[in-house]
């Protein structure tokens, strides 16, 4: 148990759907992140979220969309995704967005599995 | 863009063997850290290297950093069947840029 929860943990959409990925942090951080994990590939950074603001936005479609109410919690909006977007999809927070450059860690979640069929 | 590699992506080897995995990075950073992900779960961290010289160790992994070299190493020892997982190194720059991941299979 890392403290940072995703639901639901395998999803399965179609084209034309609109579905939500949630991610809820209890570790009291700050800043909260949405990657993305396919096979064969690096983790690659999708949005990044500070004190509830969107910090850092690398160039994702815009058929993903972010958004966090608040610093405990964080959503990814999903609506007509292509297959090749079938990957697994991890959440994970830190004490805050400085954290990278001081040397803490990141904790992650155990991700949603998505398939778009 | 910082780019991470590491090798190599897949390895198996036997109980009790040694074996040591490399992640070379491109531009210059000193803060390096590896994770460990087992199939389905959440990555988890397991070491955080903030200086050239770093050595760090738990258990049969022993992670080092070499900045000037710009490449760190996991190096397991007398591997038992538990340490199967995929092991990733990422590094620090205006975020954190992973490698591609070393999926590692003990043989009992």
């Amino acid at each position: 148990e890392t403290g940072v929860t995703q639901t639901p943990r395998h999803l399965v959409m179609g084209m034309t759907n609109k579905k939500s990925l949630k991610c809820e942090q209890h570790l009291g951080h700050n800043a909260m992140y949405w990657y993305k994990q396919s096979a064969k590939k690096p983790l690659e950074l999708m949005f990044v979220y500070s004190l509830e603001e969107r910090v850092e936005n690398n160039s994702v479609p815009s058929r993903f969309s972010p958004e966090c109410p608040n610093s405990s919690h964080l959503f990814l909006h999903l609506h007509t995704l292509q297959p090749e977007d079938s990957a697994l999809y991890l959440c994970a927070s830190s004490q805050d967005r400085t954290t990278v450059i001081s040397g803490n860690t990141i904790y992650f979640g155990e991700g949603s599995w998505l398939t778009v069929v | 863009e910082l780019k991470v590699e590491q090798n190599p992506l897949f390895l198996s080897m036997q109980e009790g063997k040694n074996y040591t995995i490399y992640c070379n990075y491109s531009t210059t950073s000193d803060r390096l850290y590896w994770y460990r992900q087992d199939p389905g779960k959440s990555l988890e961290s397991l070491f955080v290297l903030l200086s050239n010289g770093a050595v760090k160790q738990e258990g049969r992994l022993m992670a080092s950093l070499d900045t000037k070299a710009r490449l760190s190493t996991l190096h397991i020892t007398a591997a038992v069947h538990d340490l199967s997982a995929t092991y990733f190194c990422a590094v620090a720059g205006n975020q954190f840029y992973f490698g591609t991941g070393t999926s590692l299979t003990v043989i009992p």
